[in-house]
């Protein structure tokens, strides 16, 4: 079994949609969360990392469901430079190293 | 400040062959690590460093061999480069060895081995 997995879509949606992405992890041991965005043939960078309690960073949203070991990322809004793939990452167990998910590809249609 | 850098940016190599993929950082960050990247399988960690003369394995180091001499610079060596070594590396550094930093990456190197 994968320690990360996403459904990897493609999810298109219209502009001003709302679209959820979920991601399920192995090892319950697992600390550290995060959601990274990778624009096509490009390196990934940090969307936003995802704490216990939830957050959320504008139009978007990041829940940790410790019971169900289930992170989501809701996008409100969607806008064309939307558009990437979303990578769910989670800390190897006990150590610092993180595990990559396929990533969940995102086109926002005009 | 430059950030991650990493060069080339492209290359392609004969089965056989050796090369080094140059990673520098200006960000005195502790943490450096080395991932490659194919369709379907996500980033996978090659080879890790948590500081200058330390360097440890991470999930699919058969093949590269890794030095850590300077905090700035983590080079990748490929003794004898194979076709299943085709894919994109990215470097990465992170402030320092511990959960729930941010990692930042290079803007990748696209290896391909005939």
């Amino acid at each position: 079994r994968k320690e990360v997995e996403q459904d990897p879509g493609p999810f298109n949606v219209p502009e001003g949609a709302t679209v959820a992405f979920n991601c399920t992890y192995s090892n319950s041991a697992s600390q550290s969360f995060f959601w990274y965005r990778q624009d096509c043939r490009k390196e990934p960078k940090l969307l936003m990392s995802v704490y216990s309690s939830g957050n959320e960073d504008g139009r978007f949203t990041a829940q940790l469901n410790r019971a169900s070991q289930y992170i989501s990322l809701l996008i409100r809004d969607s806008k064309l430079s939307d558009s990437a793939t979303y990578l769910c990452v989670v800390n190897k167990a006990g150590a610092n190293n993180l595990f990559f998910g396929t990533g969940t590809r995102l086109t926002v249609i005009p | 400040n430059a950030g991650v850098t990493q060069t080339p940016k492209f290359q392609v190599l004969k089965t056989g062959q050796s090369m080094t993929l140059q990673c520098a950082q200006d960000m005195n960050h502790e943490y450096m690590s080395w991932y490659r990247q194919d369709p379907g399988m996500g980033l996978r960690l090659i080879h890790y460093s948590v500081g200058a003369g330390i360097t440890d394995q991470g999930e699919v180091p058969n093949g590269y061999n890794v030095s850590r001499s300077t905090t700035e610079d983590f080079p990748l060596r490929l003794l004898s480069a194979a076709p299943s070594q085709t894919s994109v590396y990215f470097c990465a550094t992170q402030t320092s060895w511990g959960m729930g930093y941010e990692q930042y990456f290079g803007p990748g190197t696209r290896l391909t081995v005939t």
